[in-house]
């Protein structure tokens, strides 16, 4: 069975770096059909893609964020890991790792998100 | 980056009707689609992928077709459970975007 799980800060103060941790199972991150997404969701808002990372290292960045956004994983821990820099209460949102194809590249399998309030 | 525009941007609906959801790219992105649905205080679940490829599990009242910029993701006879949020996502060129969602809900 294919899981991924988010962990991280509930509350970071503005300004501050965010790092959020993606734990997956029931698959590889060295599995080369498959990578990482992440992807937030403000409150009663759309669906925002961030980026992804594949196993060979291969990365994305939206481009409204590209300069405060780093995607990278540890294979061995089944990890990927979000930072994100200078955070603004506008960064307030539900933030969602997820399985990833390579070829075709849509979200197959998603964790359940974790909560993230930017206030001071 | 690749917009991508649903519509309608919410719909009311009564159980047994049939809806058609729109989704239209800024330039073409051949069949690059997926659909998702979305409850509240859930995580996104994918329908479909490439525009028409039905997921594993999910029931055959849904479909989706469409290619170049134009898609629809149909719902026949609509199920209390098919109440929720519905995403496109294309996948042509990165950076990736998603639509910006379509709330069925119940008339």
């Amino acid at each position: 069975q294919v899981t991924l799980k988010e962990s991280g800060p509930v509350l970071v103060k503005p300004t501050e770096t965010l790092t959020l941790t993606c734990t997956v199972s029931g698959f590889s991150l060295s599995d080369t059909t498959m990578g990482v997404t992440w992807i937030r969701q403000p409150p009663g808002k759309a669906l925002e893609w961030l980026a992804h990372i594949f196993s060979n290292d291969e990365k994305s960045y939206t481009t409204s964020l590209e300069r405060r956004l780093t995607i990278s994983k540890d294979t061995s821990k089944s990890q990927v890991v979000l930072t994100m820099t200078n955070m603004d209460p506008v960064d307030t949102a539900t933030y969602y790792c997820a399985r990833t194809t390579y070829f075709d590249i849509f979200m197959d399998v998603w964790g359940k998100g974790t909560t993230v309030t930017v206030s001071s | 980056d690749i917009q991508m525009t649903q519509s309608p941007s919410s719909l009311s609906a009564s159980v047994g009707d049939s809806v058609t959801i729109t989704c239209r790219a800024s330039q073409s992105i051949t069949t690059y689609l997926h659909w998702y649905q979305q409850k509240p205080g859930k995580a996104p679940n994918l329908l479909i992928s490439l525009a028409s490829t039905l997921q594993s599990g999910v029931p055959s009242r849904f479909s989706g077709s469409g290619s170049g910029t134009d898609f629809t993701l149909s719902i026949n006879s609509l199920q209390p459970e098919d109440f929720a949020t519905y995403y496109c996502q294309q996948s042509y060129t990165t950076p990736l975007t998603f639509g910006g969602g379509t709330k069925v809900e119940i008339k």
